[in-house]
């Protein structure tokens, strides 16, 4: 079975350039999470979904982030307009429960990697 | 509020050495997962281990093993006889009804 699929692997935008990241889940988790990795912060989770309705954005920094996921097989994280404090490692994440409340298993796309300058 | 810390922010050890990664963990809820991730200099998260709040059941699984003890909100992960191939950053992570709140880390180097 194919892992999560993260495009583009690699994105260099110059500041206030709009910046679209996607994202695949592996077929049949119900969960998918965006995460941001930098040296500062760690690894924070932006936002995550269940069944296709976000569930938490808590972790969203500003309104200059969107997300959506309009099927189960596709999700979107936006930047609009991005600035340089968003370089970062982007991650995707999608997860199972297999039915229940918690999340049996979360699994990582390879990440991508945006650079803003 | 769910928090997860790493204390070790790095370790070295030499190669066929033992090494324990510590993990302490806060959380209200009394269902919960935790795991293990690891990231090799590659840079891709890849899932170790997953344990459940109501299983303190230890686990091996070749040269790793992981402690989990409820009563001292600990989860740590050991590495027997390293490699160097072990190097990497291992992450620690609490997830309850899908928030997910991961430790910030810690870097293993193993020495030939």
């Amino acid at each position: 079975d194919a892992g999560v699929i993260q495009s583009p692997r690699h994105e260099v935008t110059e500041m206030g350039q709009e910046v679209t990241l996607r994202c695949k889940p592996i077929s049949g988790h119900d969960y998918l999470f965006w995460y941001r990795q930098t040296m500062m912060r760690g690894l924070e989770l932006l936002i995550y979904f269940n069944n296709n309705v976000p569930i938490d954005d808590s972790g969203m920094p500003e309104d200059r982030f969107s997300a959506k996921m309009p099927n189960a097989s596709f999700s979107t994280l936006k930047i609009q307009p991005s600035e340089p404090r968003d370089s970062a490692v982007y991650f995707c994440a999608s997860g199972s429960s297999r039915g229940g409340e918690l999340i049996y298993e979360q699994y990582f796309g390879p990440g991508t990697r945006l650079t803003v300058t | 509020a769910q928090k997860v810390t790493q204390a070790q922010t790095e370790i070295s050890v030499v190669e066929k050495e033992d090494v324990t990664l510590d993990c302490v963990y806060e959380t209200r809820d009394t269902t919960y997962y935790l795991f293990w991730y690891k990231q090799p200099p590659s840079g891709e998260l890849v899932f170790l281990i997953r344990r459940n709040s109501f299983d303190e059941q230890n686990e091996i699984s070749g040269r790793y093993s992981w402690n989990f003890q409820k009563s001292t909100s600990s989860f740590n992960f050991t590495i027997t006889a390293s490699q160097v191939v072990d190097s990497a950053v291992y992450f620690c992570a609490l997830n309850n009804a899908g928030k997910s709140t991961f430790g910030d880390g810690t870097t293993l180097t193993v020495k030939p």
